[in-house]
């Protein structure tokens, strides 16, 4: 079973601008979450998604969205980007069993801003 | 409310020596607990997981660790630290299945 694949794996962009990362799970996962990484802060919940809709939200300006489809798939946008918001975002999916939820992380999309 | 102490930011073992790497956790429920580590520059791999089966859980790479309920300890050990060891480590806590809280995380150094 192919594991969960983000895309781009590593982006620059210029402080202003939007970038949208992508993030496929596992297959049969319907719930998609986002982290942001830094080395000063750490792993930092961004929001969770179920069957389409935001289940769960960090404490994150609005300039940081997400979506998922009905094929699970999700994408997160940062617009208005900023210097601060050079970080590694991973996503991870999980899905229901019987011995409880375990969620399975990507490799991260590395989102430097110049 | 949930959290998760990971009680030592740093590690240092040399190879062939025992790892112990130490979490506390708080949890109003019943919790499932977690060990990820994550190598430079890749994503979070699952070492391991509880819940509330076995209080001894084994996972990959020879690491393995004891939910300790009345201590409220999760730690990870390992008999025998290799060089491929070297990496950060998470522990996790979820009481609900849909919500995750990390520790901060242990950077752990194998000297040769």
């Amino acid at each position: 079973k192919a594991g969960v694949t983000q895309t781009p794996r590593y982006l620059i962009k210029t402080r202003g601008q939007q970038v949208t990362l992508s993030c496929s799970p596992i297959s049969g996962h319907r719930s998609v979450s986002w982290y942001q990484q830094t080395p000063g802060q750490g792993l930092q919940f961004l929001f969770e998604y179920f069957s389409e809709t935001q289940r769960n939200k960090g404490n994150f300006p609005g300039r940081f969205s997400g979506r998922q489809f009905s094929n699970s798939r999700s994408e997160m946008n940062v617009s208005t980007l900023e210097l601060g918001d050079s970080a590694l975002y991973l996503c991870a999916s999980s899905a229901r069993s019987s011995s409880g939820n375990t969620i399975y992380f990507g490799e991260g999309s590395w989102l430097t801003v110049v | 409310a949930q959290s998760v102490t990971q009680l030592d930011s740093h590690v240092s073992v040399s190879e062939g020596t025992p790892v112990l790497l130490r979490c506390n956790y708080s949890s109003s429920y019943s919790p499932s607990l977690f060990w990820y580590v994550q190598h430079p520059n890749k994503g979070l791999q699952l070492l391991l997981k509880y819940t509330s089966a076995a209080t001894l859980v084994k996972g990959i790479n020879g690491f393995e660790a004891e939910f300790k309920k009345s201590e409220t300890s999760f730690h990870l050990t390992k008999p025998s630290a290799h060089m491929s060891d070297a990496a950060e480590y998470f522990c996790v806590v979820s009481a609900t299945g849909n919500q995750f809280y990390f520790g901060t995380g242990t950077s752990l150094t194998v000297i040769p």
